[in-house]
């Protein structure tokens, strides 16, 4: 788990509350994305940066902002949250998102409650 | 757009005998095809993956998967499983050079292996 980090493991929030996920890899990587995981669903892209670039934005509402400062570190900026927004949220990263047969390394991942 | 089912919510089975996790997808063009497994209070670990080559794959912990391109499945089996395998499986799937994006990658929703003792 040391080669993807993400910080807090644990998050309890209130919807007007503003707070941010991190997320650092240790792999050398250029490519990092974040997911949405909720129990018996599948896991949901959110955003997709390729050398610090944002490549993809599946309509993820605009109270979920990421921010990509450098290729080692990922943050999802969180405000006026729903309930329905709790959920586990990965990170992850790879070799360039361009070559497509590259795995994914994730992280433990922060488990958000909204309140 | 591809997309990925895994039929099975849950398998059980017992420790020393065969499992088999099954998937099958959906893509218009070829497909990448990737399993992860995700152990309690962790990230997805990545198993194994077929890109092309060999339809039977080999990867970790002594899992393997057969890529069947005529039922469009990607089984993941063990011939002997352990009670140390117990965990929620994921398979992805990749559509290359079909519509839409060759790097969007869409998970099935898991299927939750508990092999007892």
């Amino acid at each position: 788990e040391t080669g993807v980090t993400q910080t807090p493991r644990h998050l309890v929030m209130g919807m007007t509350n503003k707070k941010s996920l991190k997320c650092e890899q240790h792999l050398g990587h250029n490519a990092m994305y974040w997911y949405k995981q909720s129990a018996k669903k599948p896991l949901e892209l959110m955003f997709v940066y390729n050398f610090k670039e944002q490549t993809e934005n599946n309509s993820v509402p605009s109270r979920f902002s990421p921010e990509c400062p450098n290729s080692s570190h990922l943050f999802l900026h969180l405000h006026t949250l729903q309930p329905e927004d709790s959920a586990l949220y990965l990170c992850a990263s790879s070799l360039s998102s361009g070559s497509s047969y590259n795995e994914q390394f994730f992280g433990p991942g922060t488990r958000l409650t909204v309140l | 757009a591809q997309s990925v089912a895994q039929p099975e919510d849950q398998v059980n089975v017992a420790e020393g005998n065969p499992l088999t996790v099954k998937c099958t997808y959906s893509v218009s063009g070829n497909p990448y095809l990737f399993w992860y497994v995700q152990y309690p209070n962790r990230g997805l670990q990545f198993l194994l993956k077929y890109i092309t080559g060999d339809n039977l794959v080999k990867g970790s912990y002594g899992f393997e998967a057969e890529f069947n391109k005529s039922q469009t499945s990607f089984h993941l089996k063990k011939p002997s499983a352990l009670v140390s395998d117990s965990a929620l499986y994921f398979c992805a799937v990749r559509d290359i050079g079909g519509q839409g994006n060759n790097n969007d990658m869409r998970f099935g929703a898991g299927t939750r292996l508990t092999v007892k003792p």
